[in-house]
């Protein structure tokens, strides 16, 4: 196990709705990124943070939101949930810092996101 | 940046080595090569990675041509919990934006056969 953990599991929405997923980092890591994977394919990044900044961010609209807290942790907020959005969403850690190298990135379980 | 090839599918015999291939001809000389693995929609798991000399660790060697433009990852004794989906990813540069992500291709499905 990589130390990196999410929370919840499983979860169901509706199209509208909102949604928070969480995220611990590993111990010792200061940067946390998020990534979306489809049923099928490779995960695709979303944003990442450091040091409770965004720090990058692929093509994904403004309505995909995250935040960073002291403690490393992370939350990736979605609003106005479409159907596409079911997904299994991962989570990240690694040590590094803007515009340096960044170590090897470990990902979490997942969270596995449906929305009817 | 640089884009990852690799075979969309192999198969590969219960304790013989698996040998998996992975083209990446655009790679720039400060980019690396890393591999993940992700079994049955877990997330995924970091294996090796490697600039330009041969790694090895406990759980497999990377391969990287004299030229850099292909590696392959070897794990020396597949078992049937090796069955995944092997991912090849060539790094973004250190310093460049976008956060250093990882640009994720369609990998490998490596199924173990007993």
């Amino acid at each position: 196990e990589t130390g990196v953990t999410q929370s919840p599991t499983h979860l169901i929405k509706t199209r509208g709705q909102q949604v928070t997923l969480r995220c611990s980092s590993q111990s010792g890591h200061n940067t946390v990124s998020w990534y979306q994977q489809a049923l099928g394919q490779g995960p695709q990044f979303i944003f990442q943070y450091y040091r409770e900044e965004e720090n990058g961010r692929g093509n994904f609209p403004p309505r995909f939101s995250g935040l960073q807290f002291p403690n490393y942790s992370s939350e990736l907020n979605v609003n106005a949930l479409e159907l596409d959005d079911s997904a299994l969403y991962l989570c990240a850690s690694s040590l590094g810092g803007q515009g340096k190298f960044q170590e090897t990135q470990y990902f979490g379980p997942g969270t596995r996101l449906l929305v009817l | 940046d640089a884009k990852t090839t690799q075979p969309p599918s192999m198969d590969c015999a219960e304790g013989r080595a698996a040998n998996l291939p992975c083209n990446h001809s655009t790679i720039s000389g400060n980019e690396y090569v890393y591999w993940y693995r992700q079994i049955h929609s877990q997330g995924p798991q970091y294996i090796i990675h490697g600039l330009k000399n041969n790694e090895t660790n406990e759980m497999a060697s990377l391969i990287i041509t004299e030229d850099r433009k292909s590696s392959t990852l070897i794990l020396p004794h597949a078992t049937l919990r090796d069955t995944a989906v092997y991912y090849c990813i060539v790094r973004v540069a250190p310093g460049r934006n976008a956060g250093n992500m990882l640009t994720f291709g369609g990998g490998t499905r490596l199924m173990v056969k007993p």
